[in-house]
């Protein structure tokens, strides 16, 4: 199984200010096709995830530009370039190469 | 636009067992995985298993091999996930997200892809 490792496990970000989570791999991803699984998430409170990014970089429709995916191998990460205070909730970040799909533990983002 | 919508809250006894249902609309459903994800109270995203509707072949996290049975009705549109006995750390809401059109050539399992759209959840509580 591979195991994703979040840091740091939360944080509390002044609105204006940027934002980065790291997102560490146990082993590398890909998959035939050059392809890298790996996605990112933000659960606000009370509602299921939402898809923010994909395959490591690709902002998904109508995910604000402030949102960034970069990284390759095992080290992957989201940055958020000016947080504001609807970015407040929990982000995941997921593999999902073939067998078994793992998500990371979740940041905890806050407004300070 | 997909949407999938999640039957009701339930609560079971332990040792019990528990059917979710996922119903799709506005879209492809046979073609692309859908998947189940599950939440414990106060805690983070834990997948449980996936199938593509349109082979049938279910594959599932190893924690939930021998309780979890994943399957896909295309004449309805639906999927299922059945978890069997039942304990009290099982109480959780229970998610369902459709993944990719990608599969396994050899198991024809979900093969990477994405979750988008979720359900809205399903809360399962066992209690005695």
């Amino acid at each position: 199984e591979i195991v994703l490792t979040q840091t740091p496990l939360s944080l509390s970000v002044t609105p204006g200010q940027p934002a980065s989570i790291s997102c560490k791999l146990s082993q590398n991803l890909l998959y035939s096709g050059g392809k890298t699984s790996l996605s990112w998430y933000l659960q606000k409170p009370g509602q299921p995830p939402q898809l923010l990014i994909y395959e490591v970089s690709n902002r998904f429709s109508g995910v604000p530009d402030r949102f960034s995916g970069s990284g390759s191998g095992t080290d992957f990460t989201l940055k958020i370039s000016r947080v504001e205070a609807e970015d407040v909730g929990v982000y995941y970040c997921m593999q999902s190469i073939q067998p078994m799909y793992t998500f990371g533990q979740g940041t905890k983002l806050e407004i300070k | 636009q997909v949407q999938l919508v999640q039957s009701g809250a339930e609560v079971k006894k332990p040792g019990s067992s528990v059917k979710v249902s996922c119903k799709s609309s506005g879209g492809t459903f046979s073609n692309y995985a859908i998947n189940w994800v599950r939440q414990a109270p106060g805690q983070g995203l834990e997948w449980m298993g996936g199938i593509i509707p349109i082979f049938g072949t279910p594959n599932y996290a190893q924690e939930f091999q021998g309780r979890v049975t994943i399957t896909a009705d295309e004449s309805t549109n639906t999927a299922y996930m059945e978890l069997s006995s039942l304990r009290s750390e099982d109480t959780a809401l229970y998610y369902c997200a459709r993944g990719g059109p990608n599969y396994d050539s050899l198991t024809f399992t979900p093969l990477g892809g994405w979750f988008d759209p979720w359900g809205q959840g399903t809360l399962v509580t066992v209690s005695s």
